[in-house]
């Protein structure tokens, strides 16, 4: 059990939805990233924020956006779904910003129809 | 052409052999990591290098870093090491601490 719990563990919506991932890191975890996991491009970083600020931004759709509370939990927004948008959803957390082991939810996995 | 590259692509070994996967990536980097997924998709992480050689029970992880390239060595490798061993890189600079990924070298340990 890595300690970081994401919810939910499977979403099925339709094209056009708007649906909110859910993140809580490990705790004493200031970190999260998000990644996407697609058949066809594999791993890929979307965001991460330290402490309540965004820190990273990588291959991230405007579609999408994310958050971190002030009680270090995070939400990732996708709204106007569109088929390519099914995958995987990972959010990993650290203890800091950078060079660090990071611990990985289960993920969620979302299927688009 | 991708910054973090594997080796093999899939892999078949048969139980007990001694296994080892390649990792070549083109960036400078801060560290780099080696994390194993299972077939339910959870992703664990194995080991996280910036120099040398590290050991956690069967498992040997060792990075050059003038050559740009990292190992996962399984010895006794038994059935339950199946999974999809993942090579990522932390690019090098700034607070981020992101990862870059490879494909993936699918393993299949048989009986």
């Amino acid at each position: 059990d890595s300690g970081v719990t994401q919810t939910p563990k499977h979403l099925i919506t339709a094209t056009g939805q708007r649906v909110t991932l859910r993140c809580s890191p490990r705790s004493g975890d200031l970190s999260v990233y998000w990644y996407q996991q697609s058949l066809d491009q594999g791993l890929q970083f979307l965001i991460q924020y330290y402490n309540g600020e965004e820190r990273a931004k990588g291959n991230i759709l405007e579609r999408f956006s994310a958050q971190q509370f002030p009680d270090l939990h995070s939400e990732l927004n996708l709204s106007s779904l569109e088929l390519g948008d099914s995958a995987l959803y990972f959010c990993a957390s650290s203890w800091g910003s950078s060079n660090q082991p990071q611990h990985f939810g289960d993920g969620t996995r979302l299927s688009i129809l | 052409k991708n910054e973090v590259e594997q080796s093999p692509q899939n892999l078949t070994a048969q139980e007990g052999e001694f296994i080892t996967i390649n990792c070549s990536y083109s960036v400078g980097i801060s560290a780099l990591h080696w994390l194993q997924q299972h077939p339910g998709g959870g992703i664990v992480s194995l080991f996280m290098l910036s120099s040398g050689k590290k050991k956690h029970g069967r498992l040997i992880a060792t990075i050059n870093i003038q050559e740009k390239h990292s190992s996962l060595h399984i010895t006794a490798s038994h059935p339950r090491d199946s999974a999809v061993y993942i090579c990522a890189v932390t690019p090098w600079g700034g607070s981020q601490g992101n990862l870059i990924f490879g494909k993936g070298t699918k393993l299949s340990v048989k009986p």
